[in-house]
């Protein structure tokens, strides 16, 4: 049964078109992670929610905004699509100080910008 | 600062034969490891993961890794290796700080000839 689900798999955009991407979780996990993951690299962490609050790593940049109206759902949002910001973009979660843990991952996105 | 390192970009193996990928960290106390297997154009993957005890641990797909304490090493291991196991993969630690970020290594990405 999926836990991590990405919507949708492949998204198209446009060149500056404000873009949204989404992530839903039935783990009841309280804290969700965006990572970006450009071709043949490692996923990079973008920020992440601790239940409300919002972490953003420091070279995230600010075309890049998220938000978690719940804990099941965490959205991705790119104001501004550029070209470079074309990669897959990977959600997960985790449940934070509750002995052994781990992210799950969901299948990503991957986003074209034309 | 915490660091994983996968030393290998990237292995050609003969279908059939063993396999080691190899994969470092680097933090103030053991985090948990995982490794990661992705296709081209999916998500991520859980092949195993290590969070404490039995140091060999077994995963899916035939999968195999031994961690060493005194080495600072995770290494991936299969004994035949399936053309289906052409993939990259990728290494990971997640501790218990900070909201349990995930740190990736690079990335190997493997290659089966016939």
């Amino acid at each position: 049964d999926a836990m991590v689900i990405q919507n949708p798999r492949y998204q198209v955009t446009q060149f500056g078109k404000p873009v949204t991407l989404s992530c839903s979780q039935t783990l009841n996990h309280n804290v969700m992670y965006w990572y970006q993951q450009k071709s043949s690299q490692a996923p990079k962490l973008l920020f992440h929610y601790y239940d409300k609050d919002f972490n953003n790593e420091a070279d995230t940049p600010d075309n890049f905004q998220s938000r978690r109206p719940n804990t099941s759902f965490c959205f991705l949002d790119i104001r501004s699509p550029g070209l470079g910001d074309a990669a897959m973009y990977l959600c997960a979660t985790s449940q934070y100080r509750t002995g052994n843990t781990e992210a799950f991952f969901g299948q990503g996105t991957r986003l074209t910008v034309v | 600062a915490q660091s994983v390192t996968q030393p290998d970009i990237h292995i050609t193996v003969s279908e059939g034969a063993s396999l080691e990928l190899r994969c470092n960290y680097s933090y103030g106390a053991t985090p948990y490891l995982f490794w990661y297997v992705q296709s081209p154009g999916q998500g991520l993957q859980l092949l195993l993961k290590y969070f404490s005890g039995d140091t060999l641990v077994q995963g899916i797909k035939g999968f195999e890794a031994e961690f060493k304490r005194s080495q600072s090493s995770f290494n991936l291991r299969k004994p035949s290796v399936h053309w289906s196991d052409a993939a990259e993969y990728f290494c990971a630690a997640y501790h218990n700080t900070n909201a349990g970020k995930s740190t990736f290594g690079d990335g190997t990405t493997l290659t089966v000839k016939p």
